[in-house]
């Protein structure tokens, strides 16, 4: 199985300042055939389900904020708030899709400081 | 915004068998066919795990961890699609999500989750 690590589990962050969450996969997730990597990020709030915000590692979803931003290639990977806002708060999770079985990364919760 | 609902018993006993389906309401749940339609879920407070999925153009595919006791198949009438586990214990407690998605993001859509509680 890929293993998705996450660092670091939790940060708090000052309002609009930059959150900054790294992914590490256990192999890459580099498509070759097409170039894409099938890495993508997701917010999750309390009580609702997982949101998705950035695709094929740096495409952002329709409707996310510009302030969400996804980098990175092959096994590592970056998640940037560059202004955190009040409604930033939650958990972030990175999810490998590239092979099966697709795996999530443990998590990190993000917090106003 | 495409929309995907989750409905099933909350409550199952130890040993026995889990089932859920997931609906598109108002929608056409076979469209075209590019479709992945996964299950999820999530022990409360704890992280994501991947149960399955089944695309249109070949077999589910399961997480190895759970091979053995899941079923994911589509309904003939395709209106909707279901997971079935089996030999439930406490420990498959969890919120348990369905998420459509395509070859670019293949957990897209999600719905809001059906919490299911294994106990006597």
């Amino acid at each position: 199985d890929f293993v998705m690590t996450q660092s670091p589990d939790s940060l708090a962050v000052s309002l609009g300042e930059r959150a900054t969450i790294k992914c590490k996969s256990s192999q890459s997730v580099l498509y070759s055939p097409n170039n894409k990597n099938y890495l993508s990020w997701f917010q999750q709030k309390p009580g609702q389900p997982p949101k998705l915000l950035i695709y094929w590692a740096s495409i952002r979803e329709s409707g996310i904020p510009d302030r969400f931003s996804g980098s990175g290639s092959g096994s590592d990977f970056t998640l940037t708030i560059s202004s955190l806002q009040p409604e930033d708060v939650a958990v972030y999770y990175c999810h490998q899709y590239f092979d099966s079985p697709w795996t999530f990364g443990q998590g990190t919760k993000v917090e106003i400081k | 915004q495409v929309q995907v609902q989750e409905s099933g018993p909350g409550l199952v006993k130890p040993s026995q068998t889990l089932s859920l389906t997931c609906t598109v309401p108002g929608g056409s749940f076979n469209s075209g066919g590019q479709y992945y339609w996964n299950w999820i879920r999530q022990v409360p407070g704890k992280g994501l795990e991947w149960i399955g999925c089944i695309h249109w153009s070949g077999t589910p595919n399961y997480n190895p961890s759970l091979r053995s006791r899941v079923t994911i198949s589509v309904d003939t009438s395709q209106t909707h699609f279901s997971l079935n586990l089996s030999s439930v214990t406490a420990a498959d407690t969890a919120v348990y999500y369905c998420a459509r998605g395509i070859d670019s993001r293949k957990c897209q859509h999600w719905g809001q989750g059906t919490l299911v509680t294994v106990s006597s």
